[in-house]
């Protein structure tokens, strides 16, 4: 069947440029996940949501990210006045539930130059 | 102070032969989650394993199993008969509930990842 799949693969943007993320999770999977991943480093977790609603925002790195998923399914990051800093792969991950594990999409590479 | 700890940066292990991978973890909370992840050079993260913190039996996937030991905070990677494709970094990752607002929020963190590579 089909995995979480994210849009664009590759991304370079200019500084101070906004740039939109998106991700596609597993069919009927409730929970989304993003996650930031810069070069030969952890994840870093951005957001979680369950069905729409993102009970915590604490995760973003700054006021300049939001995210938003509508309908159950489709999620986009949002990146603001893009920073060097950003740069970064993006992850994305569904699951069926809060306590079942999480499959990831293939990421979106960031670069702002 | 670091949630997860992973104190092997780098492990080595020859093909065929069983190998652990180290994670420690810290939380107050009663309810919480243990994963480990493979992230092969391609930059996939694949799921591995999962541990409810109230799960009783360590959980067990193919050649992949975790030790779990709650008392000592740590959830050990053991992957038996090692082979070339298990060449890949290995991160270990805790949910915990921080917060009850609605449908609940959660706290989802991982370690810095271990490297394995597995020598013919």
């Amino acid at each position: 069947g089909a995995g979480v799949s994210q849009s664009p693969s590759n991304k370079v943007t200019e500084k101070g440029k906004d740039v939109e993320l998106r991700c596609d999770p597993i069919s009927g999977h409730t929970a989304l996940y993003w996650y930031r991943q810069s070069l030969g480093q952890g994840l870093e977790f951005l957001i979680y949501f369950q069905g729409n609603s993102a009970p915590d925002k604490s995760g973003l790195p700054s006021d300049r990210f939001s995210a938003e998923r509508t309908g159950g399914s489709v999620s986009t990051l949002t990146i603001q006045r893009t920073q060097q800093e950003d740069s970064a792969v993006y992850l994305c991950a569904s699951s069926l539930g809060t306590f079942t594990g999480q499959y990831f999409g293939p990421g979106t590479r960031l670069t702002v130059t | 102070a670091q949630k997860i700890t992973q104190t092997q940066p780098g492990m080595f292990v020859q093909e065929k032969e069983a190998v652990t991978l180290d994670c420690t973890y810290d939380t107050s909370d009663q309810s919480y989650g243990l994963f480990w992840y493979k992230q092969p050079s391609s930059g996939e993260m694949i799921f591995l394993i999962y541990q409810g913190s109230y799960d009783e039996q360590n959980a067990t996937e193919g050649r992949y199993s975790l030790n779990f030991q709650k008392a000592r905070k740590s959830a050990n990677l053991v992957i038996s008969a090692s082979q070339l494709g298990d060449s890949a970094m290995y991160f270990c990752a805790m949910r915990e509930r921080v917060a009850y607002s609605g449908a609940g929020s959660y706290q989802l963190t991982f370690g810095k990842g271990t490297k394995l590579s597995v020598i013919p």
